[in-house]
């Protein structure tokens, strides 16, 4: 069954650095988001992304974040200056196009600020 | 954004039916019904989703209420990996974002 991944599966980086996550969506899907989960508190929506531009986002994503789906497969959320608070898991999900079809999200990738 | 209510937590025996409750009385006539779930250390996982009629997959089934204003989430025989939390969500059509509540703990005992 198709899935979406993430790697890494965990990254610690220093506050202030730069980091990229990667995910990789399931192939014939065209709609693109990302969450955040802090420990111990609810899944929080980030963005949406479909034909090639942000579709939707939240007030967390702020000019920190971007995002970019650079090749055919590849969907990718930066955070340019990383601060503590950033510390969280993040989810990548993917869904079809239509009405209102389920999404998949992936496992995540755990982000330790220090 | 419509709002969902769903209890804190369940508690169910294994092998046994589970009836998980969702009021969302503010639900508008775009707004799909859609229940995720997510296993301690996962990601959420899409469970079933409809807008009007009930719904059976291989996971569960949904009952809709007549005025949609509620749900239930039924899962048909409890299985101890089914602990986990059940977030009910209402969606626009064509692919809006989920927004997630505090959702439902349910533990499973064996």
């Amino acid at each position: 069954e198709p899935e979406v991944t993430q790697t890494p599966s965990h990254q610690v980086t220093q506050m202030g650095q730069e980091v990229i996550l990667r995910c990789v969506p399931i192939s014939n899907h065209l709609y693109f988001y990302w969450y955040r989960q802090i420990l111990g508190q609810k899944v929080e929506f980030l963005v949406s992304f479909y034909n090639n531009e942000i579709s939707e986002k939240s007030e967390i994503f702020d000019d920190q974040f971007s995002v970019e789906r650079p090749d055919g497969s590849n969907f990718t959320l930066k955070i340019r200056s990383t601060k503590l608070e950033d510390s969280a898991m993040y989810f990548c999900a993917s869904g079809k196009t239509g009405v209102s079809y389920e999404q998949y999200f992936g496992p995540g990738t755990r982000l330790t600020v220090t | 954004d419509a709002k969902t209510t769903q209890p804190n937590s369940m508690e169910s025996n294994e092998e046994e039916p589970v009836h998980l409750p969702c009021n969302h009385s503010t639900i508008s006539g775009t707004d799909y019904i859609h229940w995720y779930r997510q296993l301690p250390s996962q990601g959420p996982e899409y469970v079933i989703h409809g807008l009007t009629s009930n719904v059976n997959n291989r996971m569960a089934s949904l009952a809709i209420a007549e005025d949609r204003k509620s749900s239930t989430l039924i899962l048909h025989r409890a299985t101890l990996r089914d602990a986990a939390v059940y977030y009910c969500i209402l969606r626009k059509t064509n692919a809006g974002k989920s927004t997630f509540g505090d959702g439902t703990t349910l533990t499973v005992k064996p």
